[in-house]
């Protein structure tokens, strides 16, 4: 079965642009998750949709960025007038609900803001 | 909050064993997991403990011990495919299933 997948997987963009990422999740996963990774930093947390639950957005450093989660499945997030500290690899992850289950993470989308 | 620590970078020779250790500080542990991470690709699913003791998972195993804040990976019988980063990341009561990563620990694996 396909596994988790996103697009673009490069972007590079002026500052001030609106930029969106897609998610698509595998089949079945209830659960979705936002990261992004800076070099030479850990997976920093951004926003997680459990479900119909209200997401959980306390990861999110700023009201630039929002995400939707459409119909339980795909996800996109947007970030609104880039800056350049938004360059980063933002990388999604889906689970099953199950506490002991792993999540299971896209190829990113390498984001570079000029 | 959450602190979570692990070394920069090892480096270890083939057919030799390694252990990457891991401590986190967290105000309610919830399950402590290992990921695998190659240069420009996704991090992959290694391990999973939230009870004390050892987990043994072929030639990977990882060990929690909570009173201590501590965890680590051991990858035994190293190959040059291991050189990658090693992801801890902890799960805390409250927080759903989001995950705190550390930085990383660059594993290095020479002839």
């Amino acid at each position: 079965g396909a596994g988790v997948s996103q697009s673009p997987s490069n972007k590079v963009t002026e500052k001030g642009k609106d930029v969106e990422l897609r998610c698509d999740p595998i089949s079945g996963h209830t659960a979705l998750y936002w990261y992004r990774q800076s070099l030479g930093q850990g997976l920093e947390f951004l926003i997680y949709f459990q479900g119909n639950s209200a997401p959980d957005k306390s990861g999110l450093p700023s009201d630039r960025f929002s995400a939707e989660r459409t119909g339980g499945s795909v996800s996109t997030l947007t970030i609104q007038r880039t800056q350049q500290e938004d360059s980063a690899v933002y990388l999604c992850a889906s689970s099953l609900a199950r506490r002991n289950q792993p999540q299971h993470f896209g190829d990113g989308t390498r984001l570079s803001i000029l | 909050g959450q602190n979570i620590d692990q070394p920069t970078e090892m480096t270890a020779t083939e057919g030799a064993i390694v252990q990457i250790n891991c401590t986190y500080q967290t105000s309610g542990f919830n399950g402590l997991f290992w990921y695998q991470q190659h240069a420009g690709e996704a991090p992959t699913f290694l391990s999973y403990n939230v009870l004390d003791g050892l987990e043994e998972k072929g030639r990977f195993s990882s060990f929690l011990s909570r009173s201590k804040g501590y965890s680590y990976l051991l990858l035994k019988e190293l190959q040059m495919k291991d050189s990658a980063s090693y992801l801890c990341a902890v799960r805390s009561t409250g927080g759903g299933n989001k995950l705190t990563f550390g930085t990383g620990t660059q594993l290095k694996v020479e002839l």
